[in-house]
């Protein structure tokens, strides 16, 4: 299978930790997008790369997040100090023109 | 801040019946795209439009891009109950490739 994959698919963590997720793009994109989904909403934009820079960042997101992509090639998304209100699915893209490709999402719920 | 908004929110139709589904923004979209997710997936992208006026088919699905290129629609004919599913029209601007999504439409088809 040559698509998007993420992973942990889910995560369950208690209020303070710190959690980390991974995205692996399709192997030719060379740009990966990373979104946070609430039940019943359309996704909402929080960062992407063109190979291994980080291009734009959401105003919307604080400080306890960051991503990276090292080599251009897969993604690390880290919150820190996690709080009720980060429960959401992670969702990761990657493109090569236009067209998003997803993957299946990382859910988070934290207690 | 660039907003798409999606009407309607919520849309439940028989098996057989037609529907339009509309996306509007006050912004200008050098593309335009629909998706459709299903429950715990990603989004799974249908079509991309790129020039104002521009109608595209799949299948029972047609989408159009408005000539202002700020609004699009999704029509769908003889509904069936697989189409059922959240769809998400997602737009970015001009020199970015930065998507904001809509706010969605949530589809439920009953047999």
């Amino acid at each position: 299978d040559t698509g998007v994959s993420q992973d942990p698919r889910h995560k369950i963590t208690k209020r303070g930790q710190n959690v980390t997720f991974r995205c692996d793009p399709i192997s030719e994109h060379n740009r990966l997008y990373w979104y946070r989904q609430t039940l019943g909403q359309g996704p909402e934009f929080l960062t992407y790369f063109q190979n291994e820079a980080q291009l734009e960042k959401s105003r919307l997101l604080s400080d306890r997040f960051s991503a990276e992509r090292p080599k251009g090639s897969f993604s690390t998304l880290e919150i820190q100090r996690t709080e009720q209100g980060d429960s959401a699915m992670y969702l990761c893209a990657s493109s090569r023109i236009d067209e998003q490709f997803f993957g299946p999402g990382t859910r988070l719920t934290v207690l | 801040t660039q907003l798409l908004e999606q009407s309607p929110q919520f849309l439940s139709i028989q098996e057989g019946e037609n529907l339009t589904v509309y996306c509007n923004s006050s912004s200008v979209f050098s593309s335009l795209q629909w998706y459709r997710q299903e429950p715990g997936e990603g989004p799974v992208l249908l079509v991309t439009v790129v020039t104002g006026g521009e109608v595209k088919k799949l299948k029972r699905l047609t989408f159009q891009f408005g000539d202002a290129r700020k609004d699009s629609s999704l029509h769908i004919t003889a509904a069936q109950p697989g189409d059922t599913g959240l769809y998400l029209c997602a737009g970015a601007t001009s020199g970015t490739y930065k998507y904001i999504f809509g706010t969605g439409t949530r589809l439920k088809v009953l047999a």
